[in-house]
């Protein structure tokens, strides 16, 4: 199982917003709406921020917002602030009853 | 509240194997099956496999079959990952997390690092 391609990393500045792509396959993503985002600053462990696909967990900030078309999920970060600098991986279950991670996404806020 | 507490670090020879524990507190045990991710140093989340920690039946990455087993313990709540053969490559540290039953990971441990050096 291949790990999903997100970019390397974005950038955008205070208050602006900012979209981090998650491509998967027909096996993965295109086939199940269980994709999930995980916010992780460094040395510290990874944080839930959006589940199947589109839901945020409780305490999440209503400015991280999840989508899905075909085979990619999107995040989008809105009213972009300096603590959402962190890294971003994407995650899915596949048809492997198997979790593929993304590569993750390093965000500058500028 | 939900807990997740691993323990520890490790340090080992190549060749070695490692078994790292992770507690769990605060809901019940067997109602939420548990996942386990490593990440390398400077690199990224990599899916291990996961434990029904009601049935005990486990799943896992393709790139480290016949290596890892995952097993659990009810009368303790806590669920083991044992690793060997272990390669320079197998350093980083090692997180168990929660699968929430929406298929997704709401609480993680700490981490624990595992230092596979000769």
């Amino acid at each position: 199982q291949s790990a999903l391609t997100q970019p390397a990393s974005v950038s955008g500045s205070p208050g602006q917003s900012i979209t981090i792509s998650c491509i998967g396959t027909s096996s993965d993503i295109g086939i199940y709406n269980y994709v999930t985002w995980y916010q992780q600053y460094p040395g510290k462990a990874p944080k839930l921020i959006i589940f199947d696909v589109t839901h945020r967990p409780s305490g999440v900030s209503n400015r991280f917002s999840g989508s899905k078309s075909g085979n990619t999920a999107s995040l989008t970060i809105s009213g972009l602030q300096a603590e959402d600098e962190a890294d971003y991986y994407c995650t899915s279950y596949t048809n492997s009853d198997t979790w593929v991670f993304g590569g993750g996404t390093k965000l500058t806020v500028l | 509240q939900v807990q997740v507490v691993q323990f520890g670090a490790e340090v080992t020879n190549p060749g070695a194997s490692v078994k790292i524990s992770c507690k769990a507190s605060g809901y019940t045990f067997t109602s939420h099956k548990m996942h386990w991710v490593r990440q390398a140093p400077g690199q990224g989340l990599e899916w291990m496999g996961i434990i029904d920690t009601s049935s005990g039946s486990t799943y896992y990455a393709q790139s480290l079959q016949g290596r890892v087993a995952l097993t659990r313990d009810t009368s303790t709540t806590t669920v083991y990952m044992d690793l060997s053969s272990l390669r320079s490559e197998d350093t980083a540290v090692y997180y168990c997390a929660r699968d929430s039953r929406n298929w997704a990971l709401d609480y993680w441990g700490q981490g624990t690092l595992v230092s596979v050096s000769s």
